[in-house]
């Protein structure tokens, strides 16, 4: 089945930017979504089909996806963002849905 | 505004039967897919499967032959079914809305936190 790979772990300074990788094989291909989960909390689509945001979420979320890697990028990131990010994609080849690792974004 | 409210048993005894229900308020049922996602403590998001208005189903295949997904149109209400439960079953199980063609999920409950103990 389709496995997607990302770092278990991204720490980040304040007003820096975060960038949050999403591996797997010619994943450019795909539509790839990301969600934000707060503890205790449920998941928030916060980038859909590589690069758009649903209504409500901030311009300094973005996303790109090109060959094997897709990236969330979370620019002037502040002490809200904190939280795990998962990418998740179809696998058209087996009809099913998949989500990466998860990765825990600290501010530092 | 679309909102997911999810119930269902909170403890069970192993070998029991895991059983939750999703209701949708707001929107439309149709023309949607219905999904469920658990997460065990501490871990990462697992897709367990989903079934449209018209009761078609897709299981993630390594739980495919302990889990069952139905759905009541009528109430806008779907359910989740997990048989021969065991402590890998404890988890935090989401009800999700999947927009077919751009497979994302766009609407989440609130969330159920099983355990799975004797």
């Amino acid at each position: 089945s389709y496995v997607l790979t990302q770092p278990p772990s991204v720490s980040v300074a304040p007003g820096q930017t975060a960038f949050i990788t999403c591996g797997g094989n010619n994943i450019g291909s795909k539509n790839v979504h990301w969600y934000q989960q707060r503890p205790g909390q449920a998941p928030v689509l916060v980038v859909y089909d590589d690069s758009d945001r649903p209504s409500g979420i901030p311009e300094r979320f973005s996303g790109s996806n090109s060959g094997n890697t897709a990236t969330l990028t979370i620019s002037r990131v502040g002490a809200g963002d904190e939280a795990d990010y998962y990418c998740q994609v179809w696998d058209s080849t087996h009809d099913h849905q998949v989500f990466g690792t998860g990765t825990k974004v600290t501010v530092l | 505004q679309v909102q997911l409210q999810q119930w269902g048993a909170g403890l069970l005894k192993p070998s029991e039967t895991l059983s939750l229900t999703c209701a949708v308020y707001g929107g439309s049922f149709s023309g949607y897919d219905w999904s469920w996602i658990r997460q065990p403590p501490g871990k990462g998001l697992e897709w367990i499967g989903e079934i449209n208005h018209s009761g078609r189903t897709n299981y993630n295949p390594s739980l495919k032959s302990r889990v069952s997904i139905s759905v009541d149109p009528s109430k806008k209400q779907f359910s989740l079914k997990v048989r021969s439960a065991t402590a890998a079953d404890t988890a935090v199980y989401y009800c999700a809305r999947l927009l077919t063609g751009s497979y994302r999920f766009d609407y989440w409950g609130q969330g159920t936190l099983v355990t799975v103990s004797s």
